[in-house]
């Protein structure tokens, strides 16, 4: 069965260290592949999304995801977390022929001063 | 742009009881998407519509839950009759086509007791 697999549930981390979350998805074809967040009380924004060319993927607030076709993996990184970083983080995936995004578990990350 | 707009906020129903949920999309956006968020886990997709017309609603407990896009702008989303374990945040979503990022509204949350 397709699925997303979100590696980490919950992340603690200082302001300043670098943040990298999990993403695994098991889908045979074409992929379109998505991260969002969901600051406490709101509603789910779009971090960034993948559909073909660069691997590597810029978004917003300074986020970061590389697609490795290989490893079936497409995992998020930002090289210094800030305290309004906290946040629940969402890997999506869908197949390229229009069906719906498959939402990971969500991993909830906690930023301390 | 506007944004998905959703109502109500919060609704708090006891146990067999019917409630309904209302979801208005972005004007031009053909595709719409009601999701089912329990806490700690990501959205599930309950239903997904283009314009008027249901793509996947594989997943909709067909027996309880209902949803209707009659002029294939908003959308409703019912539960009759209601059970404990439905109680969640119900997202609805739109998107330009099918394959490209959503955008979210606030959700409802919904408390069964």
């Amino acid at each position: 069965a397709q699925s997303v697999s979100q590696h980490n549930h919950h992340v603690i981390l200082s302001e300043a260290a670098s943040l990298e979350l999990g993403c695994n998805y098991s889908y045979g074809g074409t992929v379109n592949l998505f991260w969002y967040v969901q600051y406490p009380g709101q509603h789910l924004q779009l971090l960034l999304k993948y559909f073909s060319g660069d691997p590597l993927v810029k978004g917003i607030k300074g986020f970061e995801a590389e697609f490795i076709k290989s490893k079936f993996s497409f995992n998020l990184r930002k090289p210094s977390v800030q305290w309004s970083d906290t946040a629940e983080y969402f890997c999506a995936v869908n197949e390229d022929s229009g069906y719906a995004l498959n939402f990971g578990k969500g991993t909830s990350l906690l930023v301390t001063p | 742009e506007a944004g998905v707009a959703q109502s109500p906020r919060y609704k708090i129903i006891e146990k067999r009881q019917s409630v309904a949920f209302w979801c208005n999309p972005i004007s031009g956006h053909a595709t719409l998407y009601w999701y089912q968020q329990i806490l700690g886990q990501g959205p599930k997709l309950l239903i997904q519509f283009q314009n008027n017309g249901v793509v996947d609603d594989s997943q909709l407990p067909k027996d309880r839950f209902s949803a209707e896009r009659l002029k294939g702008v908003d959308s409703t989303l019912k539960i009759q009759p209601a059970k404990l374990e439905d109680s969640a945040v119900y997202l609805c979503a739109s998107s330009k086509q099918s394959n490209y990022g959503y955008t979210f509204g606030s959700g409802t949350r919904l408390t069964v007791v």
